[in-house]
């Protein structure tokens, strides 16, 4: 079966050390997203990548980083400077298109999330 | 003022009563999403809608784009529809077709 994959679900992560969140999809898509969700918050995107070897930043990319190295994968590092770490992280996909119509034919799949806590 | 405001935040039913969760928004937009969110975290998209009304099983969505509005309708509750449902939309102008996202309704839906 087609999904996104996140792995770990829970990590635990001491201040001051980076950390590399999973993200593996067998979908075929070509954009992928990380979004960060807090109790009580909508979803923030943090960065996302439309293609291979390509990605833009969203609104909270402050402290985190990035790659594209191939298309099913898309991993997070969140920094030793990102300031508020602990959060909920959610990787997403979707097929990205030209103009409106895109989204009239292609959802947001999601993974399960990382739980991510730094003490 | 956030630009996508679900109500209410927190809902409690009993099984068998219907539901409605509502979403406003301020901005001109090409779509709206529903999306559920299991008690585990994981998030799956229920409905895509721009215009009208659109049905699968015991869940109906519709949108008013003139009242910048739309709302989420369950028919029949049960316990498992225990979830959390978030609205998104897109930003008719963003270039990147990128999400607005409400915070979230929690239903609990009690046996």
């Amino acid at each position: 079966d087609g999904g996104i994959t996140q792995s770990p679900k829970y990590l635990f992560r001491k201040e001051g050390q980076n950390v590399t969140l999973s993200c593996e999809q067998n979908l075929n898509h070509d954009a992928m997203y990380w979004y960060r969700q807090d109790p009580g918050q909508g979803l923030r995107l943090i960065y996302y990548s439309q293609i291979v070897n390509d990605f833009q930043k969203g609104d909270i990319a402050e402290g985190y980083s990035v790659s594209r190295e191939k298309k099913e994968s898309f991993p997070l590092t969140v920094t030793s400077a990102q300031k508020n770490p602990t959060a909920f992280y959610l990787c997403a996909s979707s097929i990205p298109g030209q103009g409106i119509r895109r989204m009239n034919n292609s959802p947001l799949h999601f993974g399960n999330g990382t739980r991510l806590t730094v003490t | 003022k956030n630009e996508v405001e679900q109500s209410p935040q927190n809902l409690t039913a009993q099984e068998g009563e219907f539901i409605t969760i509502n979403c406003s928004y301020s901005v001109g937009i090409s779509a709206l999403h529903w999306l559920q969110q299991h008690p585990g975290g994981g998030i799956v998209s229920l409905f895509m809608l721009s215009s009208g009304k659109k049905k699968h099983g015991r869940l109906i969505a519709t949108i008013n784009i003139q009242e910048k509005h739309s709302s989420l309708h369950i028919t029949a509750s049960h316990p498992r529809d225990s979830a959390v449902y978030i609205c998104a939309v897109i930003p008719y102008m963003d270039s990147n077709y990128q999400l607005i996202w409400g915070a979230g309704t929690k239903l609990i839906i009690k046996p």
